[in-house]
């Protein structure tokens, strides 16, 4: 079974807008640590935020903030006014403390495009 | 602070001819090491992850393998390519253990071509 989803395949967003990219996870682990990473056209993996299954308020890290739903098990990346470089694809990923040992299942990735 | 450097940048090899791809880590000690495949468009896929030296494991049988005959090298390898091959490879790190809250630090890639 397919334990990262992203359903958007692409998105779109206007300049200093704000987006959503969705990001739903299965794990029987009590423990497991959710990731964002941003891939440029240039092809570098680059990491953005983490949120622990522990973790009772949402990670946030400059214009990015992670809408952590654990009982919906839902990690949505919200990216606060847009910019143009922010045109990238986005990758979320998780990792399981007990049963994952050590390894980082990906999501098949989001494609954001910023419009000016 | 730590690094890592991943060669070559691009690489366009024929069929059946062998393959080296290098990774190398700067900065930590005994760190996780990933090899990944990119299809173009797609999300990445994990090959093999190592532990430590000479300690491999692969996620999907293939034509490749890898090695680590240094705590802070990664080798990926293949005796004869085939047109499958092809793709966009990355190297990543994360510090050692089993930590969940541990990111992955990526390479810049190594587009790989088979003709």
């Amino acid at each position: 079974a397919q334990k990262i989803t992203q359903t958007q395949p692409g998105m779109f967003v206007q300049e200093k807008e704000a987006v959503t990219l969705d990001c739903t996870y299965d794990t029987s682990d009590q423990s497991y640590g959710l990731f964002w990473y941003k891939q440029p056209s240039s092809g570098e993996m680059i990491f953005l935020i983490y949120q622990g299954s522990y973790d009772e308020q949402n990670a946030t890290e400059g214009r990015y903030s992670l809408n952590f739903q654990k009982a919906r098990k839902s990690a949505n990346l919200v990216i606060s006014a847009s910019q143009l470089g922010d045109s990238a694809m986005y990758f979320c990923a998780m990792r399981e403390g007990r049963t994952g040992g050590f390894k980082t299942i990906f999501g098949a990735g989001t494609r954001l495009f910023v419009k000016a | 602070s730590q690094t890592i450097h991943q060669w070559p940048a691009t690489l366009v090899q024929p069929v059946g001819s062998p393959l080296s791809l290098e990774c190398t880590v700067e900065g930590t000690s005994n760190p996780n090491l990933y090899w990944y495949r990119q299809a173009a468009g797609r999300g990445l896929q994990l090959l093999f992850y190592s532990v430590g030296i000479g300690q491999i494991s692969s996620e999907v049988p293939q034509n490749l393998s890898a090695s680590r005959p240094q705590d802070r090298q990664f080798i990926l390898s293949s005796k004869k390519l085939l047109l499958s091959d092809s793709g966009f490879y990355l190297c990543a790190w994360s510090v050692g253990g089993q930590g969940e809250n541990q990111p992955q630090h990526f390479g810049d890639g190594t587009r790989l071509s088979i003709l």
